[in-house]
């Protein structure tokens, strides 16, 4: 059965430093989503990603985050400038379209711990 | 604005035992209803999900939820709990169209044996 993958599934980095995770979407999806998860705390929603370019995005989700597709199967997450509070669980997920009668289907997520 | 609210950070049950869930919802507009499992080290996976017509709605691994709108809830029940139901058990909503999925804080199952 296709399934969404993400590496790595754990990263520690320091403050300040730039980190990238990846996603492999399932392949014939066109919708991608990143969620976040702060330990203790609900899932929030990040951003959602399609036709190349972003179509929602919250209020987390400031200038020090940005999302690429920069081939045909990578969806990546960058974040600039790491901080404390970015420390997470981040969730990549993809659907067919975007409509919510379509399924979402999430990676196992990486846990970013920021020291 | 849409919240989830799931009563009970962790719940611990007797293998063989009802399982229930609690997910209130607060929503503007008839939403859709998802119940999301996580079990260790693997992503979040759709259990069942409400969107239009019958209420009562079943979904994998013996699980059922019934959507009451009056009581905007969306309570996830399973008559008899199996060791391997152990695992972080998300409520979400999705409001409307495009808009993205809002969660609940998850609750945590545990099964004594």
């Amino acid at each position: 059965e296709p399934e969404v993958t993400q590496t790595p599934s754990h990263q520690v980095t320091q403050m300040g430093q730039e980190v990238i995770l990846r996603c492999v979407p399932i392949s014939n999806h066109l919708y991608f989503y990143w969620y976040r998860q702060i330990l203790g705390q609900k899932v929030e929603f990040l951003v959602s990603f399609y036709n190349n370019e972003i179509s929602e995005k919250s209020e987390i989700f400031d200038d020090q985050f940005s999302v690429e597709r920069p081939d045909g199967s990578n969806f990546t997450l960058k974040i600039r400038s790491t901080k404390l509070e970015d420390s997470a669980m981040y969730f990549c997920a993809s659907s067919e379209r975007g409509d919510r009668a379509y399924e979402q289907y999430f990676g196992p997520g990486t846990r970013l711990t920021v020291t | 604005a849409q919240s989830v609210t799931q009563l009970g950070s962790h719940v611990s049950v007797s293998e063989g035992a009802l399982v229930l869930l609690r997910c209130n919802y607060s929503s503007s507009v008839p939403p859709y209803l998802f119940w999301y499992v996580q079990y260790p080290n693997q992503g979040l996976q759709l259990l069942l999900k409400y969107t239009t017509g019958a209420t009562l709605v079943k979904g994998i691994n013996g699980f059922e939820a019934e959507f009451k709108k009056s009581e905007t809830s969306f309570h996830l029940t399973k008559p008899s709990a199996h060791m391997s139901d152990a695992a972080e058990y998300f409520c979400a909503v999705r409001p409307s169209g495009n808009t993205p999925l809002v969660f609940g804080k998850g609750t945590r199952l545990s099964v004594i044996a």
